[in-house]
């Protein structure tokens, strides 16, 4: 059965310094990966996805993630964090079944950004 | 940049009383889905929806909840008898079938506040 788990509730970083987020995987074969963001009072957007395709995976806003297999992980990154960076970031792992897709969703990471 | 709409995107209503949440998928997709999120708490998965028929739901889609796609853009979520336990932010979602077809695009949401 496919699972996610992000490691982190909370995340507090300084405006400018990096930013890691930290998700891990659990699937029974090749999955699909997915970041999402929700800031306040909005819905989920998109930021980057993983499909075999290059492990490195750059998406919106400067982030980037690297899915590697052997730590079945997908940690988030981004270089330098901005105030707008604060929000919810939730880790997803895509499971075929019966011919369609199901999301399954980490509990999700709080990111707050310190001036 | 199509996206997938929501209305209402807040709503009170009292125990007891029906509710449909209505969504407007992206133009060309073919499936369709709801999840929600209690405050507080991970997005959970409700139902996924693709040829006029559910294709799979979870355990928390029970008899009070249904789904329907009246016409060839709406895509509605109805509660029959609301709970306290309700509450919460539903997300509506869809994806195509395409080469980028295991990618979800989520609606803005419905808070749905039940007193």
């Amino acid at each position: 059965a496919q699972s996610v788990t992000q490691l982190d509730s909370h995340v507090s970083v300084s405006e400018g310094t990096p930013v890691l987020l930290r998700c891990n995987y659990s699937s029974s074969y090749s999955p699909s990966l997915f970041w999402y963001v929700q800031h306040p009072n909005k819905g989920l957007q998109l930021l980057l996805k993983y499909t075999s395709a290059a492990t490195l995976v750059k998406g919106i806003n400067g982030f980037e993630a690297e899915f590697k297999k052997s730590e079945t992980s997908f940690h988030l990154t981004k270089p330098s964090a901005h105030m707008s960076d604060a929000a919810e970031y939730f880790c997803v792992v895509s499971r075929r079944t019966s011919g369609t897709y199901k999301y399954i969703f980490g509990t999700g990471t709080r990111l707050k950004v310190l001036a | 940049e199509p996206e997938v709409t929501q209305t209402p995107s807040h709503q009170v209503t009292q125990m007891g009383q029906e509710v449909i949440l209505r969504c407007v998928p992206i133009s060309n997709h073919l499936y369709f889905y709801w999840y929600r999120q209690i405050l507080g708490q991970k997005v959970e998965f409700l139902v996924s929806f693709y040829n006029n028929e559910i294709s799979e739901k979870s355990e928390i889609f029970d008899d009070q909840f249904s789904v329907e796609r009246p016409d060839g853009s709406n895509f509605t979520l109805k509660i029959r008898s609301t709970k306290l336990e309700d509450s919460a932010m539903y997300f509506c979602a869809s994806r195509d079938r395409g080469p980028s077809g295991n990618t979800i695009y989520f609606g803005e949401g419905s808070w749905l506040t039940v007193v």
